[in-house]
């Protein structure tokens, strides 16, 4: 199993650029999540899906768009980036969400370090 | 939302001693989570704790869960460089049709050799 995959690892954007980050797992997992992670603000929630074709917003969706057509793939749209958006992205999935503790692990990608100029 | 507290915020220590990390919430939760992050990479989950007054060992680490089910701490024994890390708590949010985690600001740790 490869896990939880990112790409690109690296990305610079330019002002009002678009852009599509990707995400895929091969474990079966029902949830997936969308992270940014900023120096001294912790992991923050952008977007989740509970299973192929349920999408709904985190703490911090704006200027972010998401899809599940697949229980593989949950990619994360920049629509229109900004300097704002500079910082780490992680995707992470699960088995599910409730339920059984052991179940609700999060495996992480390895991240994608996007910087807007 | 439930927030969520670490502290410290910091921590830099010498190989070999103790330390103990902690992680408090505003309101009581049903279960907690620990991961550990290293530089460059993802969040790895090290524990989760579901009971009051629940103890886990995973060798020189040991996660308590609070009797208020409000809080949880981490200690290490004899820190090694290989310890060093982001640690950070996570719980679910209990609200109705809410399937969001939590997760506090962490705890950056450094074990000088």
């Amino acid at each position: 199993n490869a896990g939880v995959t990112q790409t690109p690892k690296f990305q610079v954007l330019k002002t009002g650029q678009s852009m599509t980050l990707q995400c895929a797992q091969d474990m079966n997992h029902e949830y997936m999540s969308w992270y940014r992670q900023d120096p001294g603000m912790g992991l923050r929630l952008i977007h989740y899906s509970v299973g192929a074709g349920i999408t709904d917003q985190g703490e911090v969706p704006n200027g972010y768009n998401v899809s599940r057509s697949t229980t593989e793939d949950f990619p994360l749209r920049l629509l229109s980036a900004a300097p704002s958006q500079t910082s780490v992205y992680f995707c992470a999935s699960s088995y599910s969400f409730r339920g059984v503790s052991s179940y609700n692990e999060q495996f992480f990608g390895p991240g994608t370090r996007l910087t807007v100029l | 939302t439930q927030l969520l507290e670490q502290s410290p915020q910091f921590l830099s220590i010498q190989e070999g001693e103790n330390l103990t990390v902690y992680c408090n919430s505003s309101s009581v939760f049903s279960s907690l989570q620990w991961y550990r992050q290293e530089p460059g990479e993802g969040p790895v989950l090290l524990v989760t704790v579901v009971t009051g007054g629940e103890v886990k060992k995973l060798k020189r680490l040991t996660f308590q869960f609070g009797d208020a089910r409000k809080d949880s701490s981490l200690h290490i024994t004899a820190a090694q460089p290989g310890d060093t890390g982001l640690y950070l708590c996570a719980l679910e949010d209990s609200g109705a049709g809410s399937y969001q985690l939590t997760f506090g600001k962490g705890t950056k740790l450094s074990v000088i050799p």
